[in-house]
């Protein structure tokens, strides 16, 4: 099985200030992950996929880099929105999601 | 618009057995892969359980095998999730998840709202 690492666990920042995620893989996943944002009472929304593409209707201030075990979810210029909770996933080996990173201003 | 709405969520005993239905419209549903994902109370996602089209084959997480069975009924457009042997550590609420590609390897574009599950004596 596939673990995720997400850190930091809790991310303070303002808006306008530039949130950076980071999800380690126990294994290679190569490009096949993801990420999400989860707001309170809601299914989680996906964000990025393949690494680097955004999904449809995404805002260009998320951006995904990263391949094999260590990947970046960045979010620039915080807006009040965008204080959720992320996760990240892979899809090499069936599903797994990361423990979480919550970002709070 | 592509729609999931889970049904059959309820309170169980520890022990007893309850199966949960995804019904998909608004996207051809034999052609994409399918996913249960649960999340406890105040935790996080926890992937359960996945089946590839034409339901050749499924995944499950090691926290459910043996105990739960993911099938699909591509006629009626709906994803189950067969659940025995239910412990309180099943309790959470529990989304059915539609993938992104037809292809496999990818993740999951649409969700339900999610049904409760509650394993409770």
């Amino acid at each position: 099985e596939i673990v995720l690492t997400q850190s930091p666990a809790t991310l303070s920042l303002s808006p306008g200030e530039t949130a950076t995620l980071s999800c380690r893989a126990s294994q290679s996943v190569g490009t096949y992950l993801a990420w999400y944002q989860q707001k309170p009472g809601q299914a989680p929304r996906l964000l990025i996929y393949d690494a680097s593409n955004r999904a449809t209707g995404i805002p260009a201030r998320f951006s995904g880099s990263g391949s094999g075990t260590d990947f970046t979810l960045t979010i620039n210029s915080l807006e009040p929105e965008d204080f959720a909770v992320y996760y990240c996933q892979q899809r090499s080996d069936w599903l797994t999601f990361g423990g979480g990173t919550k970002v709070e201003i | 618009e592509v729609q999931l709405v889970e049904s059959g969520g309820d309170l169980v005993q520890p022990g007893g057995s309850l199966r949960l239905s995804c019904a998909a419209s608004g996207f051809t549903f034999y052609e994409y892969p399918m996913h249960w994902v649960r999340q406890a109370p105040g935790k996080g996602l926890e992937w359960v359980s996945g089946i590839c089209t034409g339901g050749g084959c499924a995944g499950y997480a090691d926290s459910v095998k043996g105990r739960f069975t993911i099938s699909r009924d591509d006629a009626r457009k709906s994803l189950y999730l067969q659940m025995n042997s239910l412990t309180v550590e099943d309790t959470a609420l529990y989304y059915c998840g539609k993938e992104l590609s037809r292809h496999g390897h990818s993740p999951l574009d649409y969700w339900g709202q999610g049904i409760l599950v509650t394993v409770s004596s």
